[in-house]
């Protein structure tokens, strides 16, 4: 089956500092990720959707020089949370599918859950 | 706009069945979606309907009504383990996944 791996689990960051996370597709090529945030007891909410080799398209209300998405290869998508603070503490998951191929179901990483203090 | 409703919670008893109703407006349809999510844990992908009518995966059936804009989940010989969040989401015409809030099932003994 399709597997998406992300990374780091979970991380603990000082307010003001950059965190990245990694989302990779193992046995597959991932035409378009996806990046969500998920809030204690709330629904997934769409940050942005990103195509290999283009830059991504952030939903509305989320700031694009604050998460800064990289799509450069078929495999691994990167989202770097820049200067942290608090409120951006939140579970962060990615999800990847390959359109390219037909393939409509979306897989998801384990999801990142970021605290920032 | 573009909408999906499904129940908040659910409430279902150990070796049971329980349905959950899935309701959409979108714009556009290439298929719908159910997901698990334990809590604190990612989503996980349990069914894929493009066509009308029920499809069958061990315990777990997913049913699609596209003229009514309806699908139901159902899930059968309940276990502690199901306790979860289910999602359904649908595919628009973009390819985009348009997801509901999600169901929460409390499984009790």
């Amino acid at each position: 089956g399709a597997v998406v791996s992300q990374h780091p689990s979970w991380v603990i960051c000082k307010s003001g500092t950059s965190v990245k996370i990694e989302c990779r597709s193992l046995d597959f090529q991932a035409t378009t990720m996806f990046w969500y945030r998920q809030f204690p007891k709330q629904s997934l909410m769409l940050m942005a959707t990103s195509n290999e080799g283009s830059k991504a398209t952030y939903e509305q209300g989320v700031e694009k020089d604050k998460f800064l998405i990289n799509h450069a290869s078929l495999t691994l998508s990167t989202l770097t949370v820049t200067s942290a603070h608090p409120e951006d503490s939140s579970f962060y998951i990615c999800s990847a599918r390959d359109l390219g191929q037909g393939e409509v179901i979306a897989f998801f990483g384990q999801g990142t859950r970021l605290t920032v203090v | 706009g573009q909408n999906i409703d499904q129940p908040t919670e659910m409430t279902a008893t150990e070796g049971a069945i329980v349905q959950i109703n899935c309701t959409y407006q979108t714009s556009g349809f290439n298929g719908l979606f159910w997901y698990q999510q334990h809590a604190g844990e990612a989503p996980t992908f349990l069914s894929y309907n493009v066509l009308d009518g029920l499809e069958e995966k061990g315990r777990f059936s997913s049913f699609l009504s596209r003229s009514k804009g309806y699908s139901y989940l159902l899930l059968k010989e309940l276990q502690m383990k199901d306790s979860a969040s289910y999602l359904c989401a649908v595919l628009d015409s973009n390819y985009q996944l348009i997801w509901g809030a999600g169901t929460k099932l409390i499984i009790k003994p």
